[in-house]
């Protein structure tokens, strides 16, 4: 079974522009949660979507925003880049069952110049 | 005061020592307990699961969860130099669907 798949592996930015990431979940899980990297503040959660609806979301502006799409994949949009947004944005997909297990995929490293 | 706590380390160990890894934790509404993996410029691993208060034992891996005294362990036995990364604890709370809190991480080093 492939795992999760995030696109792309590595990103520069300059500082206003916008960025999109992909993530495509591991077959059959409906829940896709994304977090930030970074080595000041750790791993930070920033939403989670299942079935197409968000159903949580973290401490971050409105820059950032996300979506999903029918068939589970997900995307996160950043708006007008800061320099502090430079983190490996990762992506996690858990399966249905009582437990959560997350699995995460190898991430999205944003660098914004 | 952070939900979670994690000495980062880093920790330095020789080759076929036990490893003791820990958290806190101040939000009672906890209930699952996770251990993460990272190695460098990859994404975190599962390396252990719990729910609520127990200890879970997986190979050379065991997890104890204290939830009275809300700490949480984990012992890695006859560690390797390919168990050198950073390992995260991580957390969600009751109701709190998919949301992972997690520990700075500690950083471990096995050296031969």
């Amino acid at each position: 079974k492939a795992g999760v798949t995030q696109t792309p592996r590595y990103l520069i930015k300059t500082r206003g522009q916008q960025v999109t990431l992909s993530c495509s979940p591991i077959s059959g899980h409906r829940s896709v949660s994304w977090y930030q990297q970074t080595p000041g503040q750790g791993l930070q959660f920033l939403f989670e979507y299942f079935s197409e609806t968000q159903r949580n979301k973290g401490n971050f502006p409105g820059r950032f925003s996300g979506r999903q799409f029918s068939n589970s994949r997900s995307e996160m949009n950043v708006s007008t880049l800061e320099l502090g947004d430079s983190a490996l944005y990762l992506c996690a997909s858990r399966g249905a069952g009582a437990h959560n297990e997350q699995f995460f995929g190898p991430g999205t490293r944003l660098t914004v110049l | 005061q952070k939900e979670v706590e994690q000495d980062p380390g880093p920790l330095s160990v020789p080759e076929g020592a036990i490893v003791s890894l820990n958290c806190t934790y101040s939000n009672s509404a906890f209930q699952y307990f996770m251990w993460y993996r990272q190695y460098s410029r990859k994404g975190p691993e599962l390396l252990m699961y719990t729910y609520s208060s127990g200890n879970k034992e997986d190979g050379r891996f065991t997890a104890q969860v204290d939830k009275s005294s809300k700490y949480i362990s984990l012992f890695i036995r006859d560690s390797q130099p390919s168990d050198s990364a950073t390992y995260l604890c991580a957390m969600i709370a009751s109701g709190g669907y998919n949301k992972l809190i997690f520990g700075a991480g500690t950083r471990l080093a096995v050296h031969p």
